[in-house]
């Protein structure tokens, strides 16, 4: 089955523990993008990735690092959470081609005590 | 560069009609419409190119005016399913489709019975 996979669904943890959450696609997508959703703030990108080893900055990337040194996988690490980071992480991708639309996982909802 | 969405909520009998909007102040070269329930996954409903095309897809269609960089979801007949946040995504017309959304804050339809 076509999937974007993110793990872990739930996580809490406290302030300055470094953390991952990995995304992983089974499509073969080129294109890849983490987004953040808080209460009245809708979708807000964080990072973007073209291809493997080719990354950009959304409008929200501070405290943020990703990495794509694979096309199925993009983690997202956050090096020292701040409570302000708690949110509900979205993965998502697309084969970028004309009417193709995002693919999104399951999403990840973090809470930094 | 994040789109504008109107109305923030709006609420609905079932059987009623209901239009969102969505503008941009770029030129944009596509415009995606998702529908997100609570604490889901946004899932796709249909993706707009410059153009003026407009699509339908079962009692929900939209349109993409291009000189004016605006999309409008309408929503005829509603039902109870249809309740939940509607997003725009937005792709900055540069000549091909990349697939990097930006998205609106979103619109809350709620309809009662």
């Amino acid at each position: 089955e076509a999937q974007v996979t993110q793990n872990p669904r739930y996580l809490i943890t406290v302030t300055g523990k470094k953390l991952t959450v990995t995304c992983s696609q089974n499509m073969n997508h080129e294109y890849m993008s983490w987004y953040r959703q808080d209460p009245g703030l809708g979708l807000r990108q964080i990072y973007y990735s073209m291809n493997v080893e080719v990354t950009d900055k959304g409008d929200v990337p501070e405290g943020y690092k990703v990495s794509r040194k694979e096309k199925r996988n993009f983690p997202l690490i956050l090096e020292s959470p701040s409570p302000n980071q708690t949110s509900l992480y979205f993965c998502a991708s697309t084969e970028g081609t004309v009417n193709s639309p995002l693919h999104f996982g399951n999403g990840t909802r973090l809470t930094v005590t | 560069q994040q789109p504008v969405q109107s109305p923030q909520a709006v609420i609905l009998r079932e059987g009623e009609d209901a239009v969102i909007n969505c503008s941009s102040s770029k030129a944009l070269y596509s415009v995606h419409w998702y529908r997100q329930k609570h604490g889901e996954a946004p899932v796709f409903l249909m993706i707009l190119l410059k153009g003026g095309e407009q699509k339908g897809h079962e009692k929900i269609s939209a349109s993409f005016n291009e000189k004016k960089q605006q999309s409008s979801l309408y929503l005829t007949a509603s039902q109870l399913s249809y309740s939940g946040t509607y997003f725009c995504g937005t792709e900055i017309g540069y000549g091909g489709s990349q697939g990097n959304l930006i998205f609106g804050k979103g619109t809350k339809l709620s309809v009662k019975p």
